[in-house]
Parts: structure tokens; C-alpha cells; sequence
């Protein structure tokens, strides 16, 4: 059975703080992982990453995918206290992109 | 672009009653997903489309659900009858096979079922 597993289930830091969220897999036709980060609304879009290797960047957040390992990660450096949100990985597997995803990491940043 | 939407954005119901929710997708998506998150279960894929097409449904809890989507513009999301169990945030996402099947997703629909 495909699935995607999210380590801590919840973390709370200080404003400042650097955080490294985690995402494992077990999905048959791999095709690539999405990040997602969802406030009290809808999901939105962070990262999609489909090689090894390649650390996407976008300001304080930055995520890298290891396909031998079956796992990515998901760093917050400089928290603040608009990052608090929950933060969701998903799978996409095939190519009908279908999304697997991981019951997520709420973060809470305190002032 | 005015993304995907959703309607009603809450929906308050008494058990045994039907509920009827209703998508939008993006223009030009050529697919279409439902999901839905609790506390308790996270988000969940309940059903999705391709072309207009129902894929895979493995995810829809049991026969009192039932999707449809009988044009490219517009999807919904039918439970009958109601129970309180159903109570959760129903989301609609779209994508297109053009943009990486990145999923954009609509406001959700949350519902309570009393």
C-alpha cells in the first residue's frame, strides 16, 4: 500500500529558529513530491521536486529530495511567526497525478 | 484567473438530509480532485477525474457518496443521506497535465452535519 509518512506530527519554535520537517515514502510509480502549506484555508503550493539532489529555494524555505532513500526534506531557516501553518507532503505517483499525502507537520512559531 | 471555486463555502445539515457540493476547476484543467480533511484523518482523496472521466474512486467511504462530472467546467460532490460523520472540509483541486500536474486547490467547502 502506497504511502507517505510526515515526522514531527507537530513542533513548536521560537521566532528565529531554523526547522528541518521530514517527509517518507512508499509509493509504486514515483513521479515526483510535492510540498504543500496549508493555513487555515486551503492548501498552496511550495515545492515540487522530481531529481535527487537538486535543493529547490524559494527565500527562507528550501527543500531536497533523495529518491534512493525515499525521502525529502523541508527546511525553515529565520522562522517567523507567519510560518506557523500546517505543511504537507504529498506524493504524485504515475502520470494521472494523483496525490499521496502525509497527515503533516504543524509548526508553531512563537514571538 | 480565478482559480478553483467552490460553493457553498459552509454547509450546515441535519443528518439524513443530501448534500450536494459543487466545483469549479481552473480553465484548461484536465483534472479534477476531491478530497477531504478531518482532524483526525488528515486529507484524504476521495475521487478524482481526467477528461472529464471518474479514474479512481477507492477513496469515496461508501455508496452514500457519489461524484459526477458531466462537463469540464463543473463537478459535484453528492452525500446522501448525510451523517455526522461526514462532517469535515471538502476540497476540489484541479490540474493540468500541461503544468506538471501541479494541484491548485479550491477554497473547500466546510461542512457540518448535525
Amino acid at each position: 500500500e502506497d504511502k507517505v509518512v510526515q515526522s514531527p506530527l507537530s513542533l513548536v519554535v521560537h521566532e528565529g529558529d531554523t526547522v528541518t520537517l521530514n517527509c517518507s515514502y512508499e509509493v509504486t510509480n514515483f513521479r515526483s513530491l510535492l510540498w504543500y502549506k496549508q493555513e487555515k484555508k486551503a492548501p498552496t503550493f511550495l515545492f515540487m521536486l522530481t531529481s535527487s539532489g537538486i535543493e529547490k529555494k524559494s527565500g527562507r524555505l528550501s527543500s531536497i529530495l533523495d529518491k534512493k532513500e525515499l525521502f525529502s526534506i523541508l527546511n525553515i531557516t529565520a522562522t517567523q511567526t507567519g510560518d506557523s501553518a500546517i505543511y504537507l507532503c504529498a506524493v504524485m505517483a504515475s502520470n494521472t497525478g494523483k496525490l499521496i499525502f502525509g497527515q503533516g507537520t504543524t509548526l508553531q512559531v512563537k514571538p | 484567473d480565478a482559480g478553483v471555486i467552490q460553493s457553498p463555502r459552509h454547509e450546515v445539515t441535519e443528518m439524513g438530509q443530501e448534500v450536494t457540493l459543487r466545483c469549479k476547476p481552473i480553465s484548461g484543467h484536465n483534472s479534477l480532485f476531491w478530497y477531504r480533511q478531518t482532524m483526525m484523518r488528515g486529507l484524504e482523496l476521495l475521487i478524482y477525474f481526467n477528461n472529464n472521466v471518474p479514474i479512481d474512486d477507492s477513496g469515496m467511504p461508501e455508496d452514500r457518496f457519489s461524484a459526477k462530472m458531466p462537463n469540464a467546467s463543473f463537478s459535484t460532490l453528492k452525500i446522501q443521506p448525510s451523517e455526522p460523520r461526514d462532517s469535515a472540509v471538502y476540497f476540489c483541486a484541479s490540474s493540468s497535465t500541461s503544468r506538471n500536474n501541479e494541484q491548485f486547490f479550491g477554497p473547500g467547502t466546510r461542512l457540518t452535519v448535525l
